[in-house]
This record gives C-alpha cells, structure tokens and sequence, in this order.
C-alpha cells in the first residue's frame, strides 16, 4: 500500500529558481529515499537519509528529514531544465525486513528554459 | 553506484501467452529483489520480494499465481506474467541493493503491452 504522500504534485518553475517538493509518510523509518524518473524511464537514485539525519545535501540537492513530524523534503538550488522530471520519495519502513521501499505519489516538476 | 538490468525491455505479446522478465544485479550480489509496478502517470506499486532460495512474498492483491517469481541465484529473479490480459498491460520495475537497508538500485523497467 502507499505511504508516502507528496506534494505538490506538480511543479513548474523557471530556469534558476529553486524546487521545493515534500513528503509525508506513516510509520517509523529506516530511511528515506529520494529517486527521479524521466518519462517512460527507470528510477535514478538520488539521496537516501537516515532515520537519524536531518539534513543531506548532493551537490545542488538537499534533502531535509524531521521524523517528529514524519516529513522530508526536497530542495534543487538553481534548477535547469535537465532537471524535469518526476520526484519520487520511498521509505523503508522499520516493520520490513529492509529493502522494501513505499513509494509517495510522486511530484512532476517542469523546469522551463 | 550499483547496477540493474532488466531484460526485455519491452515486450508487447497477445492475450493469453506469458512472458518472462528479467532482473539482474550486474555488479553485487543480492538475497533479496523487488519487483514493482506503475501504470501511467502513476507512482511505483510494490508487487512482491524475491527471495533468493525462497518463495517470494506477494503484497495484499497481487495474484501469486498470475505473477510468478523466481530468484534462482544471487544476481537473477524472474517475473513471468502468466496467461497476460490487456489490463496487465504496465511498466515492471525491479530494484536491488548489496545490503539490506541500504540504497536500492532499479532497473530500467520493462515495458508489457498486451493486445
């Protein structure tokens, strides 16, 4: 079942603007998953935070987790239109045996030139 | 980081026949894989865990019998879709990763299109 939610579900902004996407989740966590998909693509892994972070960054990423809120989010600085395409969070759930990933709904974000 | 493939890519088949994907970690090893499901603008749905050695654990839904999995060694599991309809028609994805808890690694996803 899904446990994630995220939102917005959609995002257009320019070129150079930031992109902030969110996630919400249900249960205890492991971690927390950032992946991005491309139309029709496979999943690329992003940033995976732990259950004892707060805050990680990749580059022009920085993903933020509060477990007290069950929340996380996704920040891209200076976005590109590269950068178009959709967002997903995952979380692995303390209750798995580990690996298994609850995808949230997923934002598309559009970046225009 | 780590590779997945997945083999085909894309299959379109007729009604009734079954087809066999599948999932290979190329670089590590994997006990577990997942196999996942996403229809259209839709986000990822978990079908089952594959268990190298073992029977696969189906999440609530899913017909163990209409989507066979086998995870016959460390680096392979296959799904077959078994006697495939239209509305099976969808994008499968598989995921793997070298630890438990770590970061999982997709495949590039299968393409089913059924007629």
């Amino acid at each position: 079942s899904q446990q994630g939610e995220e939102d917005p579900q959609a995002l257009s902004i320019q070129e150079g603007e930031n992109a902030t996407m969110n996630c919400s989740y249900k249960t205890s966590i492991n971690n927390l998953q950032w992946y991005r998909q491309n139309s029709g693509r496979g999943l690329v892994h992003l940033i995976l935070i732990r259950s004892n972070e707060r805050e990680k960054h990749s580059g022009r990423l920085r993903v933020t987790l509060d477990t007290s809120k069950k929340s996380s989010s996704l920040l891209i600085t200076a976005s590109r239109a590269a950068d178009t395409a959709s967002y997903f969070c995952a979380t692995d759930a303390t209750y798995n045996q580990g690996g298994k990933l609850i995808f949230g709904q997923g934002t598309e974000l559009s970046v225009k030139p | 980081g780590a590779v997945v493939s997945q083999h085909p890519s894309r299959v379109i088949c007729k009604s009734g026949t079954s087809v066999k994907i599948e999932c290979r970690s190329l670089d590590f090893q994997a006990t577990t894989m997942f196999w996942y499901r996403q229809f259209p603008k839709q986000s990822l749905m978990l079908m089952a865990t594959s268990n190298e050695g073992s029977k696969a654990t189906y999440e609530q839904g899913v017909e163990k019998d209409k989507f066979l999995i086998n995870h016959a060694s460390l680096t392979l599991s296959t799904l077959t879709v078994t006697s495939a309809h239209p509305e099976d028609s969808s994008f499968y994805i598989c995921s793997a990763g070298p630890a438990r808890g770590e970061t999982q690694y997709f495949g590039p996803g299968t393409r089913l299109l059924v007629l």
